[in-house]
């Protein structure tokens, strides 16, 4: 498998534009977890799925955020209007319970984001 | 709520040593503990997984134990080199979520 998979690795854009963010899962895996890091602020939940389902999205930051998963191999994240202070690194992650439970989070590289 | 506590948030060392890095979780009600290593501007890899039924994981020179009752995992790194210099983050998985400290930047000095 190649992993989880995120596009674009890096993106600049200026304040007001509308930012996508996309994620491939692991295949296989059941839960799709979006996550954010800053210096500031460590790595933060934002939303996650599990069978493409959103269930928690209590930590996505504003109604300027939206998360959506409309089949087990594709999610995005979107940002609109985008913001200065949302300026971070987007990680998506994808696990399963497997049939050892083992439940291994993988992530991928990351989606650098850059709000001038 | 689980809280993970990771301390030091910072640790130096010379080339060679051997040292420990500690996470502590409040809810003892987990499924697995997972270690990562994130370099600069990169992503967070997998070190380690110790199921909630296990007291330790070894990859290596990397040893993890938990014990789930006091809320405590370490991760021992044996034999230190520069190239361990990294941020070590450690996740709890607690069903559903899993809930990450804030890391330990370790530095390893030749």
């Amino acid at each position: 498998d190649a992993g989880v998979i995120q596009s674009p690795r890096h993106e600049v854009t200026e304040m007001g534009q509308e930012v996508t963010l996309r994620c491939k899962p692991i295949s296989g895996h059941d839960y799709l977890f979006w996550y954010r890091q800053t210096m500031m602020r460590g790595l933060e939940l934002l939303i996650y799925f599990n069978n493409n389902v959103p269930i928690d999205d209590s930590g996505m930051p504003e109604d300027r955020f939206s998360a959506k998963m409309p089949n087990a191999s594709f999610s995005t994240l979107k940002i609109q209007p985008s913001e200065p202070r949302d300026s971070a690194v987007y990680f998506c992650a994808s696990s399963s319970p497997g049939a050892s439970g083992a439940n291994v989070l993988t992530f991928g590289a990351g989606s650098r984001l850059t709000v001038l | 709520k689980q809280e993970v506590t990771q301390i030091p948030a910072a640790l130096s060392v010379p080339e060679g040593e051997n040292l420990v890095l500690n996470c502590s979780f409040t809810d003892s009600a987990i499924y697995n503990l997972q270690w990562f290593r994130q370099d600069p501007g990169k992503g967070l890899t997998s070190l380690l997984l110790i199921q909630s039924s296990q007291r330790e994981q070894t990859s290596g020179r990397l040893n993890a134990s938990l014990d789930k009752s006091s809320g405590r995992s370490t991760l021992y790194i044996a034999a230190s080199q520069p190239g361990d210099s990294a941020t070590y983050l450690c996740a709890v998985n607690g069903g559903n979520q899993f809930y990450f400290g804030t890391g330990t930047s370790l530095t390893v000095i030749p």
